[in-house]
Order: structure tokens, then C-alpha cells, then sequence
């Protein structure tokens, strides 16, 4: 069956600090790849996404490059900041505009 | 306001009480997902809805549940005789179509459905 399986939380960093969370997945054909995230009280959140093969989604200084040797799609941050306190999932799709496979969810918690 | 939305945001509901959950999609919005949402969890795939079809039910727990989207616009989720399991945060989702999607689901906020 189709699956992923990414990094348990909470993650307490400090602003300023570089961001990992790690995101793999198990899926029949070629899934897309997303990255959502949950901001306290409102909605989920498309944050990124890639749908081929080392293809990188980036959007609000965060990054992630989809690789298929090792079936996984970590999101990256450079310096986080205070506003990123969120909850993230990442996600995949094996059929183009099809359901969406979440992970559990890394609830990140970034402080001053 | 042009994003999806949903009603009620809350609801509780007595065990074996039938509830109503709403969802109106961005207009124009050509696929319809409902989720649910269990607490400290992903969200967990329920039905699919292409206009007034519905494709897929497959993720729908037990037969007390049923969704419909009668005109392909709003869609309605439906939970006959209510149980605690029911409690969790029920999600809608909306996508235009594919040449223009870019495999892009649009949330909703949720409806917190709690049942006592």
C-alpha cells in the first residue's frame, strides 16, 4: 500500500536554527510529493511540492528535493523563525489530482 | 471570501445521534475529498467526489457514514447513529481541474465533531 512515514515530534529549535524533518514514503507508480503544514486555528496549508524525480519544491525559504533511490522528501530550512511554529505533514499522491496519503504530522515549535 | 468552507466549525453530538456536516468548495472546484482528522494524527482519506460523482468511497470506516454532492458543488457528509470513535476533526478539501491543478488541494478548516 501507499505510505509515508515521517519524523516524530514535538521539535523544539531555537530562531535562527537549520530545520530537518525527515519525510519517507512507500507507494505503487510514481507518487507526487507535498509538503503541508497547520498553523495554530487555521487551516492545512500547501507549502510545497514535487512531482518527478529529483525535482526540488521550494516556497518561504523552505526546501525539499524529491529522491527516488531512497523513496524519501525531508524538508529543509536554512533559519527558522518564530512564525514557522507549525505542525507539518508531509503527503503523496499516486494519481494525479487524487487523494492525498498524510503522514502523522511534526509539530514544530520555534522559539525566540 | 473565495476558500473552501465549512460548517459548523463545531458540533457535539450524544452518542447514536445522527450529524450533518457541510462543505462548499471553491467555485469551480471540480474535485470534492472529504478527510478525517483524529487527534494527533494525518489526515486519513474518506471519499472523492468529481463533480457529482462520487469515485471513490473506499476510505468511508462503516456504512453509518454517506457523503453526496448532488449538483457538484457543495457536499454534504453524513454520520447516521454517532459513536465516540466519530469524534475527531472532519476535513474538505476542493482541487480545479487537473490541466490547471497542479495536483493542488485546497482545505478547508474543519468541522471538530465531539461525541459525549
Amino acid at each position: 500500500g501507499n505510505s509515508v512515514t515521517q519524523m516524530e515530534g514535538p521539535v523544539t529549535l531555537s530562531e535562527e536554527a537549520f530545520l530537518t524533518i525527515n519525510c519517507t514514503y512507500t507507494a505503487t507508480g510514481y507518487p507526487s510529493l507535498f509538503w503541508y503544514v497547520q498553523y495554530p486555528g487555521e487551516g492545512l496549508q500547501l507549502l510545497l511540492k514535487a512531482t518527478k524525480a529529483d525535482d526540488k519544491g521550494s516556497n518561504k525559504g523552505f526546501e525539499a528535493t524529491y529522491r527516488k533511490e531512497t523513496t524519501s522528501f525531508h524538508l529543509e530550512k536554512g533559519s527558522v523563525q518564530v512564525s514557522d511554529s507549525a505542525v507539518y505533514f508531509c503527503a503523496l499522491s499516486v494519481n494525479s489530482g487524487y487523494a492525498l496519503n498524510f503522514g502523522k504530522g511534526t509539530s514544530l515549535l520555534v522559539t525566540p | 471570501g473565495a476558500g473552501v468552507s465549512q460548517s459548523p466549525r463545531y458540533k457535539v453530538a450524544k452518542r447514536g445521534q445522527d450529524v450533518a456536516l457541510r462543505c462548499d468548495p471553491i467555485s469551480g472546484h471540480v474535485s470534492l475529498f472529504w478527510y478525517q482528522q483524529a487527534l494527533g494524527q494525518g489526515p486519513e482519506f474518506l471519499t472523492y467526489f468529481q463533480n457529482e460523482a462520487q469515485l471513490d468511497k473506499s476510505g468511508l470506516p462503516s456504512d453509518r457514514f454517506f457523503a453526496e454532492r448532488p449538483e457538484g458543488s457543495v457536499s454534504t457528509l453524513k454520520i447516521q447513529r454517532t459513536q465516540q470513535e466519530d469524534s475527531a476533526v472532519y476535513l474538505c478539501a476542493s482541487s480545479p481541474p487537473l490541466r490547471l491543478a497542479g495536483y493542488e488541494q485546497y482545505f478547508g478548516p474543519g468541522t471538530r465533531l465531539t461525541v459525549t
